[in-house]
């Protein structure tokens, strides 16, 4: 993996219904992986910063894992809501150096 | 209001024209980062300085620059505008280079006619 990719682009859930989605990036080099929620016409708001090998985060219903052996970090969100729907956008930094974003998923929670 | 300034909120200018965007940073942060996103894209990584010096550089073309200044606020400088240069640039700043959070600004839409 050269760059930073998310999956799957974008996904439509139940309003109830728990998901998931997939950000992969480098696993060379690694120094952290951030995800961010990116509601529309806003700016994009951080939810977790990961830097350890089987992190474990949690906000409310959601949360976030990583594995940097094989360079991958799922989130997932329990219970979704309507205002749940937004981009979620990962990001990471290989080296300590520039921060790259994923083009993020898209989800949209039908009520 | 995350503490990240930018302005203009919006400015529409003519192709071949020259513009200025500004960024403060939030209080205490010495890394701010500049993204484009254009129509359709996601975030677009262009430059990125710490505490004043250049410490990271993305696709950012040969027309556009940037720089800190003493007092930590930055500026994107576009050049020779073109019509693919219309975007929504992000700004965003850290207290450090990357492992805390970013902080974004509500962006700069510029529009180029």
């Amino acid at each position: 993996i050269l760059n930073v990719e998310q999956s799957p682009q974008s996904l439509h859930v139940q309003e109830g219904d728990s998901t998931n989605f997939t950000c992969s990036f480098p696993s060379s080099n690694f120094y952290a992986l951030h995800w961010y929620r990116w509601e529309t016409a806003k700016s994009p708001e951080a939810l977790f910063v990961m830097t350890l090998n089987g992190d474990e985060k949690k906000k409310g219903r959601i949360s976030a894992t990583l594995n940097t052996k094989e360079g991958y970090s799922y989130l997932y969100i329990k219970g979704s809501q309507p205002e749940d729907s937004a981009t979620y956008l990962c990001a990471s930094i290989q080296g300590a150096q520039k921060l790259v974003f994923g083009q993020g998923t898209r989800l949209t929670i039908n009520p | 209001d995350s503490g990240v300034t930018q302005t203009p909120k919006h400015l529409i200018t003519a192709t071949g024209q020259r513009v200025t965007l500004r960024c403060s940073p939030r209080s205490g942060d010495l890394s701010v980062y500049w993204y484009q996103q254009s129509l359709d894209q996601g975030l677009q990584f262009l430059i990125q300085y710490y505490n004043g010096e250049e410490r990271a550089k993305g696709n950012i073309l040969e027309r556009f620059s940037a720089q800190q200044f003493p007092d930590l606020h930055s500026e994107l400088n576009l050049s020779s505008l073109e019509l693919g240069d219309s975007a929504l640039y992000f700004c965003a700043s850290s207290p450090d280079s990357g492992a805390n959070v970013l902080t974004f600004g509500a962006g700069s839409r510029l529009t180029v006619l």
